[in-house]
């Protein structure tokens, strides 16, 4: 299977502190995606890295991929609680042109 | 543009009935997928279409399940019989290019189905 796997599962922090999510997937990928989903709603895509990219920004997103190790992290910076909301990260493997999810990471930003 | 549009939002209805979950893409988006997230499983691919045509439906759970689309701008998801198992949040969502070339999907605000 090429689902990613997110970690930590759940996440709580103050607002106001960086929060860093994790992710590890099993095969060769095209690109890594990084999706938001607020309770209730459907998901969001935040930010895409390319197989060929180590580090990738968007305002007070960093996503790192490190392909030899087969993972990649979320950071936000100065968390907001507006920022609470699962984190999902989907891969694309390399022969496949579908994204596969991973089971993500609950993050609470406290006010 | 009006995002992905998603009917109905809610669907209670017993074991045994027949359940049609409607999606519109985002127009000029030429593929179109149907997602289901459960708390157990996490977000499964069911089924995406290319050009209204269905290219892969490996994730169909059951032939109790079956998608169409019949034109760019409408697709349904169809369960018959459901089962109380068949509960879950259905999300459609949209692309113009495939994940393994760059593409992004933009979801729908989703379906939750619970069977009784």
């Amino acid at each position: 299977s090429q689902q990613g796997e997110e970690d930590p599962q759940a996440l709580s922090i103050q607002e106001g502190e960086n929060a860093t999510m994790n992710c590890s997937y099993k095969t060769s990928i095209n690109n890594l995606q990084w999706y938001r989903q607020n309770s209730g709603r459907g998901l969001v895509h935040l930010i895409l890295i390319r197989s060929n990219e180590r580090e990738k920004h968007s305002g007070r997103l960093r996503v790192t991929l490190d392909t030899s190790k087969k993972s990649s992290s979320l950071l936000i910076t100065a968390s907001r609680a507006a920022d609470t909301a699962s984190y999902f990260c989907a891969n694309s493997g390399a022969g496949s042109y579908q994204l596969t999810f991973g089971k993500g990471t609950k993050l609470s930003v406290i006010p | 543009d009006a995002g992905v549009i998603q009917s109905p939002r809610h669907e209670v209805t017993e074991m045994g009935q027949e359940v049609t979950l409607r999606c519109k893409p985002i127009s000029g988006h030429d593929y179109l997928f149907w997602y289901r997230q459960t708390m157990m499983r996490g977000l499964e691919l069911l089924i995406y279409f290319n050009n209204n045509v269905p290219i892969d439906d490996s994730g169909m759970p059951e032939d109790r399940f079956s998608a169409k689309m019949p034109n760019a701008s409408f697709s349904t998801l169809k369960i018959q019989p459901s089962e109380p198992r068949d509960s879950a949040v259905y999300f459609c969502a949209s692309s113009r290019r495939l994940a393994g070339v760059g593409g992004e999907l933009f979801f729908g605000e989703g379906s939750r189905l619970t069977v009784l």
